[in-house]
């Protein structure tokens, strides 16, 4: 069974740091990489896609991808009251062409 | 504007009855999927379709049904053989590249009474 692993949290910030959320996965073969949004009640909101080793950058957001640790992390610099939310890692399984999600990991940005 | 609609927001159903939430979209997409999400859970695939009039089951097929006769529309129907529908559903589609990122609607709430 592919895994996508992620501390549950809640990570608590205070605001205007750099929350580091971190994501693990089993699937050697994967090849896409992405974090979603998760307000509570709501539905996911894709906010960054990443397939390629390094960094990838978009606003206060920049996703590391290490395939060799098989390692995804999201960090949010400036951390505001509004990012509180819960985060889901999802990678594309390399054989299946099905995202797999982690379980979330729950942000809590403070004032 | 384009997206992915769902209705209902909310949904009740007797145990024994079966019930179908619609997904609806206009953004081309050709894939689309249809998730749940149990509280605390992350997200677990349930049927999902490539292309129109064909559809693979995911993980958690049982007690559930799809088709998928038109691009845009891809209804789930949840029957009286799914033991515990209480859960979020969620409706996604994507398109065959960019790396399948996935784009959700606003989700149906399904409570058994």
């Amino acid at each position: 069974q592919k895994e996508v692993e992620q501390n549950s949290g809640p990570l608590s910030v205070p605001e205007g740091a750099i929350a580091s959320l971190n994501c693990t996965y089993s699937d050697r073969g994967s090849q896409s990489f992405f974090w979603y949004r998760q307000y509570s009640g709501k539905s996911p909101e894709l906010i960054m896609s990443i397939y390629s080793n390094g960094d990838k950058e978009d606003g206060r957001f920049t996703a590391q991808l290490n395939k060799a640790s098989q390692y995804v992390s999201l960090l949010i610099r400036d951390s505001q009251p509004s990012d509180s939310a819960t985060y889901l890692c999802a990678v594309l399984s390399g054989g299946y062409n099905k995202l797999i999600f982690g379980a979330g990991t729950r942000l809590a940005v403070h004032p | 504007d384009g997206g992915i609609t769902q209705s209902p927001k909310y949904l009740f159903r007797k145990e024994g009855q079966n019930v179908t939430l619609s997904c609806e979209q206009n953004l081309n997409h050709d894939a689309m999927y249809w998730y749940r999400q149990d509280p605390g859970q992350g997200l677990r695939l349930i049927y999902y379709s490539q292309i129109v009039n064909d559809f693979q089951k995911g993980d958690i097929a049982e007690g559930y049904s799809v088709s998928r006769e038109k691009k845009e529309s891809f209804p789930l129907t949840v029957t009286s053989a799914q033991k515990n529908p209480t859960a979020f559903y969620l409706c996604a589609s994507s398109l065959p590249y960019r790396g399948n990122e996935q784009f959700f609607g606003p989700g149906t709430r399904l409570t058994v009474l």
